[in-house]
């Protein structure tokens, strides 16, 4: 199993750019879930999906927007990105009631 | 404001001590996690509490709950150098449409060989 994957690692964006975060898991995980992490703000909640079809916002949800087609993926969507969109980002996955499994993350940042 | 908050924020210790962190959180929960973050890399998860345990161990960790309290502690015994790391509480709590977990700010780890 790979797990949890996110693509890209690293990106540089320009105030105003949009893109795509991917992510995917193969563990067939009902829970989908994106958090950011900003230094001394530990990890807070974005988006999360309890199944295909199903998401709901979490603390910080403004300028992000996801869907859920596939058990499978969980892309995660900047509209128009803000230098305040400079983060870390991490996807996770798990099964209900059950721990999550990180992915690796995605370094972003918003010029 | 977050659910969670740990206390100290930075904790610095000796090899072969014991390192205790807290975490106290505001509403009702479904369980705690605990989970460790190696700098730049993303986070494991140690050990899950339910609101119905009151102590659990996993190895050299001893979690506690106390849900009048709203508090849970982590204890990590005969620290080593390779503990060190962040430790962060999060609380599985109901969502609209399933449950979602909050985490903490987290504390810093250092453990000095």
């Amino acid at each position: 199993n790979a797990g949890v994957t996110q693509t890209p690692k690293f990106q540089v964006l320009k105030t105003g750019q949009s893109m795509t975060l991917q992510c995917a898991q193969d563990m067939n995980h009902e829970y989908m879930s994106w958090y950011r992490q900003d230094p001394g703000m530990g990890l807070r909640l974005i988006h999360y999906s309890v199944g295909a079809g199903i998401t709901d916002q979490g603390e910080v949800p403004n300028g992000y927007n996801v869907s859920r087609s596939t058990t499978e993926d969980f892309p995660l969507r900047l509209l128009s990105a803000a230098p305040s969109q400079t983060s870390v980002y991490f996807c996770a996955s798990r099964p209900s009631y059950a721990p999550e499994f990180f992915g690796p993350g995605t370094r972003l940042t918003v010029l | 404001s977050q659910q969670g908050e740990e206390d100290p924020q930075a904790l610095s210790i000796q090899e072969g001590e014991n390192a205790t962190m807290n975490c106290s959180y505001k509403t009702s929960i479904n369980n705690l996690q605990w989970y460790r973050q190696n700098s730049g890399r993303g986070l494991v998860h140690l050990i899950l509490i339910r609101s119905n345990e009151r102590e659990k161990h996993s190895g050299r960790l001893r979690v506690t709950l106390d849900t009048s309290k709203k508090s849970s502690s982590l204890l990590i015994t005969a620290s080593r150098a390779a503990d060190t790391a962040s430790y962060f509480c999060a609380t599985d709590l109901p969502g609209e449409y399933g449950n979602k977990l909050v985490f903490g700010a987290g504390t810093i780890l250092r453990v000095k060989s």
